[in-house]
């Protein structure tokens, strides 16, 4: 089956490190986007991609960057971890010429210290 | 501005109805929507609504109407698996087809239902 998935699940860094959390989608989907989700805040959009090297950015983009070298993969990466950025992070995807709908990974759990 | 509001929280029996109201605040309109999120979870999709009315789907429906800029989920024959945060997203107008770059996402209504 098709699915979405994100690595690590889970993860414990300390500040000042960089991190990369992975993204990857076997639906073919164009659309790709990376949200972070705290309490108080909801669903807030990081970066985005619609197709191969396309990328933009969210609302809360700072301190984070995306690549988009295939259709398949969009990995996060935190260039250099504050506490601020301790949240779960949602990758999620859509088919942009046909569907409405956005699927999302598991999560990944991301601990600053 | 944009904005989207829900109830923060929200009790019910098992075997009840209850019905979670969003109202929006956009500058556009092209659809919206509601997912269902367990605790520990990634959301999952419930319902798109891009035209006014009732659209049902076994024990859940979802009602929209873009007039009052106001939809409600409604959930029968609550079992205690429904207990889960409720979220309501718009997709505002102004961009291309299939773009999601404005999805505008509520804070979520969490659900706790009762034996």
């Amino acid at each position: 089956d098709a699915e979405i998935t994100q690595s690590p699940r889970h993860k414990i860094t300390e500040t000042g490190r960089q991190v990369t959390l992975a993204c990857h989608q076997t639906w073919n989907h164009n659309n790709m986007f990376w949200y972070r989700q705290d309490l108080g805040h909801g669903l807030r959009l990081i970066h985005y991609s619609y197709g191969v090297h396309d990328t933009n950015k969210g609302e809360v983009s700072d301190g984070y960057s995306v690549s988009r070298s295939n259709t398949e993969d969009l990995p996060l990466t935190l260039e250099s971890a504050a506490s601020s950025q301790t949240s779960v992070y949602f990758c999620a995807s859509k088919d942009g010429f046909s569907g409405n709908t956005i699927y999302f990974g598991e999560g990944s759990w991301l601990t600053v210290v | 501005g944009q904005n989207i509001d829900q109830p923060t929280e929200m009790t019910a029996t098992e075997g009840a109805i209850v019905q979670i109201n969003c109202t929006y605040q956009t500058s556009g309109f092209n659809g919206l929507f509601w997912y269902q999120q367990h605790a520990g979870e990634a959301p999952t999709f419930l319902s798109y609504n891009v035209l006014d009315g009732l659209e049902e789907k076994g024990r859940f429906s979802s009602f929209l109407s873009r007039s009052k800029g106001y939809s409600y989920l409604l959930l029968k024959e609550l079992q205690m698996k429904d207990s889960a945060s409720y979220l309501c997203a718009v997709n505002s107008l102004g961009h291309n087809a299939g773009n999601n770059r404005k999805l505008i996402w509520g804070l979520g209504t969490s659900l706790a239902v009762n034996p």
